[in-house]
Formats: C-alpha cells, sequence, structure tokens
C-alpha cells in the first residue's frame, strides 16, 4: 500500500459547482497537511495548510483533516475557470522538518 | 522579490552527457530539496539538503548528484548513468522548524529532454 493515494482523475466540472479532491494515507504518524495547486508547465503553489485533524478556511477553499479514518480533503466552492489545474496532496509527519511525501495529484478541469 | 530561481527553463541533453540544473533561492530557507515529475507519476524525491555542505538521497537519487555549498544554491547534476532522464525536475526550499512545518515553496521548473 502506498503512503498517499490521490485518484489522479481527470476531473471535469461546469463552472459554479462545488468540487471535492480527496487523499487517503496509511501513515498515522502524519501531522501536517498541505494541498498544492499547480498550473500547467508550472511549480506548485502552497493553497492550503492544516495541522492535525480539523478544517480550515480561505476564502472559497476549505481542507479538512480525519485523522481517524487516514482522509483528507479539499473543497472548492463556486468553482472558476481560473481553478482549472492539478491539485497535489502532501504530508509530513513530525514537527521536525522531513521531506514532504506527496499524492501523484488530481487534474481538475473547469468549464465556462 | 523573494522566491526560488531555477534556470534553465527549457534543457536539451545528448545521450552520454551529465548537464547541472541551477537552483537559487534568496529566501533564506536552511532545506532544500530537488523533486522529479514524471506524468502519472507525482513527484519523486531525488535529493534534499538540510544544512549547507550536507545532502541526503531521496528515493531516486542513482544517476543524480548535488553539492550544497552555499546556503542559497543547490545545484543537481544530471548524469551519464541515468538511463531516463527526460523529465520536468522541481526545486524547492522550506523553513527548518522544531515547531512547525511550513511546506514548500517551489520553483518554476526545468523540463529536460534527452535527443
Amino acid at each position: 500500500q502506498k503512503e498517499v493515494e490521490q485518484d489522479p482523475g481527470p476531473l471535469s466540472v461546469p463552472e459554479g459547482a462545488i468540487v471535492s479532491l480527496n487523499c487517503t494515507y496509511s501513515n498515522s504518524a502524519f501531522q501536517y497537511f498541505m494541498w498544492y495547486r499547480q498550473y500547467s508547465r508550472k511549480g506548485p503553489e502552497l493553497l492550503m495548510y492544516t495541522y492535525s485533524s480539523g478544517n480550515k478556511e480561505d476564502g472559497r477553499f476549505t481542507a479538512q483533516v480525519d485523522k481517524s479514518s487516514k482522509y483528507i480533503s479539499l473543497f472548492i466552492r463556486d468553482s472558476q475557470p481560473s481553478d482549472s489545474a492539478t491539485y497535489l496532496c502532501a504530508m509530513s509527519p513530525s514537527m521536525i522538518q522531513n521531506a514532504l511525501i506527496f499524492g501523484k495529484g488530481t487534474t481538475l478541469s473547469v468549464s465556462s | 522579490d523573494g522566491g526560488i530561481t531555477q534556470s534553465p527553463k527549457y534543457l536539451f541533453r545528448k545521450e552520454g552527457q551529465n548537464v547541472t540544473l541551477s537552483c537559487e533561492q534568496n529566501l533564506n530557507h536552511d532545506a532544500m530539496y530537488w523533486y522529479r515529475q514524471d506524468p502519472g507519476q507525482g513527484l519523486r524525491l531525488i535529493y534534499y539538503s538540510q544544512i549547507v555542505n550536507d545532502f541526503q538521497k531521496g528515493d531516486i537519487a542513482e544517476g543524480y548528484s548535488v553539492s550544497r555549498e552555499k546556503k542559497e544554491s543547490f545545484p543537481l547534476t544530471v548524469t551519464s548513468a541515468q538511463k531516463n532522464p527526460t523529465a520536468f525536475y522541481l526545486c524547492a526550499s522550506s523553513i527548518m522548524s522544531g515547531v512547525s512545518n511550513y511546506g514548500y515553496t517551489f520553483g518554476s521548473g526545468t523540463r529536460l529532454t534527452v535527443v
């Protein structure tokens, strides 16, 4: 079983839809959870950052962590064509900096 | 503006040739990383360095080499021993902290193609 599993998609939705992106993981030591957005031929950029369990909201984006289920989600409300990108989840086990472990990314396409 | 600069943006390598990818950051970050990204494979860690003059192998270090002589710079050499080097290479940096993990800042990447 891979440490981090992420459905690669592609996921296609109409403008204005609510999008749900998910990752599952196997290592119960993971404490830090992140979502990165990567546009085509660009480097990933940090979108959301969550420590331990719970929700975090930033504008149209909400990140959820359920450590009991080893499951994290990113919700995008009122999706826009500019949200079309690849979304990568990433996680790390401890307070001391360790190399992040990334999911393979989900490609999202939002049509106008 | 602070950030990470990768150069060149596109690089072509002939068979049997070594090439070096540049990565420079002015964020005063302690740690730096090199990832390789292939379609459907996600990001795979090649090497990382948490302090000057020290670095560790990642999951796919074979055929690659790095150096960390300055805090700001972490160049990656793709050697002729790397049999399938065509990929998108990403450099990243982060703060080293015993309190929190702040995530990475990525460069814009170098696309390497074997010709």
